[in-house]
């Protein structure tokens, strides 16, 4: 079975501390994953795709095979990246399976 | 470009009706992908359409279903609704495959069953 997880469903830093938000995964194919974010009243939108091995916002997340991880990190959190975050896997085409997601506060 | 245009925004039904959801692509696009977002689930795949056909489908009962249109426009119907199947439900367009395919989402549906 293709399985994504985001173990925390709240997570909760200060302004300026580093921020991990944790994905893992189950796949028995070469993974394609996917980070989305989701700002109070706004779509849902890419955040970053681990293929492009690119920054967005100071975000990063580097695929870890060996651990199935795709953790998503930033080394100073920010108020307005508060927001829900979901990584997301594609399995085949355009099915992709999402985590439940994190909800993440930056406390001023 | 215009973004991804969902319709109705809100929607209240009964058990037992039916239902008819629409989605509108970005111009170009021509894969639309169903999810349904809930709070305990989070989201979950429905079904793929691109080119009219179906390509891929999620574990949902036969009560759910779509197609696409030539113009890319897809409907995702419901049929014999049950309260479970109070929901955001979100459609998403993108072009076709390659590694840097990027997903658009639209704002969404919120059915409530009632």
């Amino acid at each position: 079975a293709q399985r994504v997880t985001q173990p925390e469903k709240l997570l909760s830093v200060f302004k300026g501390a580093p921020v991990e938000l944790k994905c893992n995964y189950s796949y028995s194919g070469s993974p394609e994953l996917f980070w989305y974010v989701q700002y109070s009243r706004q779509r849902l939108q890419l955040l970053l795709r681990h293929i492009s091995r690119e920054s967005i916002k100071g975000f990063t997340a580097d695929l870890n095979k060996g651990e199935t991880s795709f953790h998503l990190k930033k080394p100073f959190a920010q108020e307005e990246d508060s927001a829900m975050y979901y990584c997301a896997l594609r399995y085949t085409g355009n099915q992709f399976y999402f985590g439940t997601g994190t909800s993440l506060t930056v406390i001023p | 470009k215009a973004g991804v245009t969902q319709t109705p925004r809100y929607l209240i039904k009964t058990r037992g009706q039916q239902v008819t959801l629409s989605c509108s692509p970005i111009s170009g696009h021509r894969s639309v992908s169903w999810y349904q977002q809930t709070p305990g689930q989070g989201l979950q795949f429905l079904f793929e359409y691109f080119s009219e056909t179906q390509r891929n489908k999620g574990n949902f009962p036969g009560r759910f279903s779509g197609r696409q249109f030539s113009n890319s426009r897809s409907e995702m119907n419901v049929s014999t609704l049950e309260l479970g199947d109070s929901a955001l439900y979100l459609c998403a367009s993108s072009l076709e495959g390659t590694a840097k395919n990027i997903q658009y989402f639209g704002a969404g549906t919120r059915l409530s069953v009632l």
